[in-house]
């Protein structure tokens, strides 16, 4: 099955920085993937998604790139602020029409005020 | 428009006892996924159900665990015969459409279940 890894575990940046959190799968017929925001002891909540036909999305201070080729995407968070701190899940899905999600293990991003 | 809600926030069962979780979709969606997520792991995909229907349980154990989300009332996940190694975060989401994937998920905000 699809099989979805995140790097850095761990990220700080100063208030202002960006930050990036990449992650690579493994299943080239995934087509769809979301990134997730969770802070500790809440639901995870979706911030960005970003389909097979298109290579970058932005929204705001955050922006996804995707990169089919080489199967990774990457999350893009400009001018951070405290409240950005939390741990961030990418994901995967989409194989052959199934909705079902594979997710990486999380980044905990810390912002420094 | 109230989101993805789950019952009960947190659950306490003995070894052998049995676990219900209930989680009710956000209004007009039929799609319903359950994963479960141990302390600082990312969430694992345990089953995916429409109305009446199972269509994906690959990531559930074959052994003591069930899904159902019947024609009226929430999805439910039952785990029978609990086991230390069953405590975590279950989270349940849902989607307003399944067919074709990329259908945006939204979560509920999970039952804490701890086996002592």
């Amino acid at each position: 099955g699809e099989n979805v890894e995140q790097h850095p575990s761990t990220l700080s940046v100063q208030e202002g920085d960006s930050a990036v959190i990449k992650c690579t799968y493994s299943d080239s017929a995934s087509n769809y993937f979301p990134w997730y925001k969770q802070e500790l002891g809440k639901r995870p909540q979706l911030i960005i998604d970003i389909r097979s036909n298109v290579g970058e999305k932005k929204d705001q201070r955050i922006a996804v790139t995707l990169n089919k080729t080489a199967k990774h995407f990457s999350l893009h968070i400009t001018e951070t602020q405290p409240e950005d701190s939390a741990v961030y899940f990418c994901a995967a899905g989409g194989v052959y029409g199934n909705n079902r999600l594979a997710f990486g293990k999380g980044n905990q991003v810390v912002v420094i005020p | 428009n109230a989101g993805v809600m789950q019952n009960p926030r947190h659950l306490v069962r003995r070894r052998g006892q049995e676990a219900r979780l209930r989680c009710s979709p956000m209004k007009g969606h039929s799609h319903v996924y359950w994963y479960r997520q141990l302390p600082e792991e990312g969430l694992k995909f345990m089953v995916y159900l429409q109305k009446e229907n199972i269509i994906d349980e690959s990531g559930m154990p074959k052994e003591r665990f069930s899904a159902e989300f019947p024609k009226e009332g929430p999805s439910i996940l039952r785990i029978q015969q609990v086991v230390r190694g069953d405590s975590a975060a279950y989270f349940c989401a849902s989607s307003l459409l399944g067919a074709g994937g990329e259908e945006t998920q939204y979560f509920g905000p999970g039952t804490r279940l701890l086996v002592l």
